[in-house]
């Protein structure tokens, strides 16, 4: 069956420094995945989408990336700040109820 | 343009009890699906309801279940609540016409507490 599985639970990182998130998925072949931002109490919120034939795709200090042969997705917060500190969500989309999964969330905390 | 709203947003319940949340999409938007949220489960997907028909379901028992009106309004329905329940439910609108193309717009949630 579908797995989507988020590097870790949780992640430190000092003020200024990148944050890198892993997503990867398994039995499933998505052709576009989606990163989102989720704030304790609140709904997610959508960041970026990267196409499977896209190497790499960019937003502010947003980087995202998509290896469709390793079956993974990274996404970067350069010159992270406190504020960037949230759970964020990997969603790999393909057709059917596969296309509305998401991956079990990394919560990022930036220290000052 | 308003957002996604959902009602009530707190909602404690006994357990047997059964429960009743609503989902007023975006305008326009005619997708409406339904997550639940726990800590240690993450995000899971429960169903979606495209133009008043469940179109997508994900593994939950059936006492989840739900509905969509024709103004696309969604209301998601749990009979006889058990403790493990309890949990943030979101519902999240898009157009429904673009695949994985599509951004999910979510509401705040609902959080209910089985006791």
């Amino acid at each position: 069956s579908q797995k989507i599985e988020q590097n870790s639970e949780a992640l430190n990182i000092q003020e200024g420094k990148t944050a890198t998130l892993t997503c990867n998925y398994t039995n499933y072949s998505p052709a576009y995945l989606q990163w989102y931002r989720q704030d304790p109490g609140r709904g997610p919120v959508f960041l970026l989408l990267i196409r499977e034939n896209e190497k790499e795709k960019r937003k502010e200090r947003l980087k995202v990336t998509f290896d469709t042969t390793l079956k993974q997705s990274l996404f970067h917060i350069t010159a992270s700040q406190p504020a960037d500190s949230a759970t964020y969500l990997c969603a790999p989309r393909g057709t059917g109820a596969n296309n509305l999964f998401f991956g079990t969330g990394t919560r990022l905390t930036v220290i000052p | 343009k308003a957002g996604v709203t959902q009602t009530p947003r707190y909602l404690i319940k006994t357990r047997g009890q059964q429960v009743t949340l609503s989902c007023s999409p975006i305008s326009g938007h005619r997708s409406v699906s339904w997550y639940q949220q726990t800590p240690g489960q993450g995000l899971q997907f429960l169903f979606e309801y495209f133009s008043e028909t469940q179109r997508n379901k994900g593994n939950f028992p059936g006492r989840f279940s739900g509905r969509q009106f024709s103004n696309s309004r969604s209301e998601m329905n749990v009979s006889t609540l058990e403790l493990g329940d309890s949990a943030l439910y979101l519902c999240a609108s898009s157009f429904g016409l673009a695949g994985g193309r599509e951004t999910q717009y979510f509401g705040p949630g609902t959080r209910l507490l089985v006791l």
